[in-house]
């Protein structure tokens, strides 16, 4: 069965202060994983789609790289708009229809 | 920046009514998704609709669900008769023929009383 793990569950740090989120896969073959951001009370807002091992991309303080069991979200110098809960997802091979299968998401805080 | 859009943004009825959640699509996607979120869970997949028809659904989709396009913008679910534990976060989402990218709405809350 495909399985997304997210760590930690939730992460407080200080503005400024780098770190990393993990995103643990288990899927037959992997087409694509996807990062999200989720702020309280809406819909998940699309970050990256990763594809092959090695591959990484970068959006302004986020960088995602992709190995072929895990995914880690960079964080670098986060600021408090920052702070979200963001959601790792995976889309398996073969499947007709793309469908996302998401993990329970980390919490992020980020403290002036 | 394409978007998704949904309504209403919140939905409350009482046990055993229908409701229908209403959607607009990337308008150049081809592929369509409802996906549910309870409070504090996971988001999880309903049901895909590609080229008119379902073309997957969950074990939660059961027989109290249903999903159209009746035209071609709009993509609707319905749930026939609600039940409490049907209260969540209804997302809808499209992509194009592609994959590469997953865009949802901002989310339907429904509240079941």
């Amino acid at each position: 069965e495909d399985q997304v793990t997210q760590s930690p569950e939730a992460l407080r740090l200080q503005e400024g202060e780098s770190s990393s989120l993990n995103c643990s896969y288990t899927v037959s073959g992997l087409r694509g994983l996807f990062w999200y951001r989720q702020d309280p009370g809406k819909g998940p807002e699309f970050l990256f789609t990763l594809y092959s091992a090695g591959e990484e991309k970068e959006k302004e303080r986020l960088k995602a790289t992709l190995t072929k069991k895990e995914s880690f979200l960079h964080i670098t110098a986060p600021k408090p708009e920052d702070s979200a809960t963001y959601l790792c997802a995976v889309q398996a091979l073969g499947g007709a229809t793309n469908k996302l299968i998401f993990g329970t998401g980390t919490l992020l805080a980020v403290q002036p | 920046e394409p978007e998704v859009t949904q309504t209403p943004s919140h939905q409350v009825t009482q046990m055993g009514q229908e409701v229908i959640l209403r959607c607009v699509p990337i308008s150049n996607h081809l592929y369509f998704y409802w996906y549910r979120q309870i409070l504090g869970q996971k988001v999880e997949f309903l049901v895909s609709f590609y080229n008119n028809e379902i073309s997957e659904k969950s074990e939660i989709f059961d027989d109290q669900f249903s999903v159209e396009r009746p035209d071609g913008s709009n993509f609707t679910l319905k749930i026939r008769s609600t039940k409490l534990e049907d209260s969540a976060m209804y997302f809808c989402a499209s992509m194009g023929t592609s994959g590469t990218s997953g865009y949802f709405g901002p989310g339907t809350r429904l509240t079941v009383l």
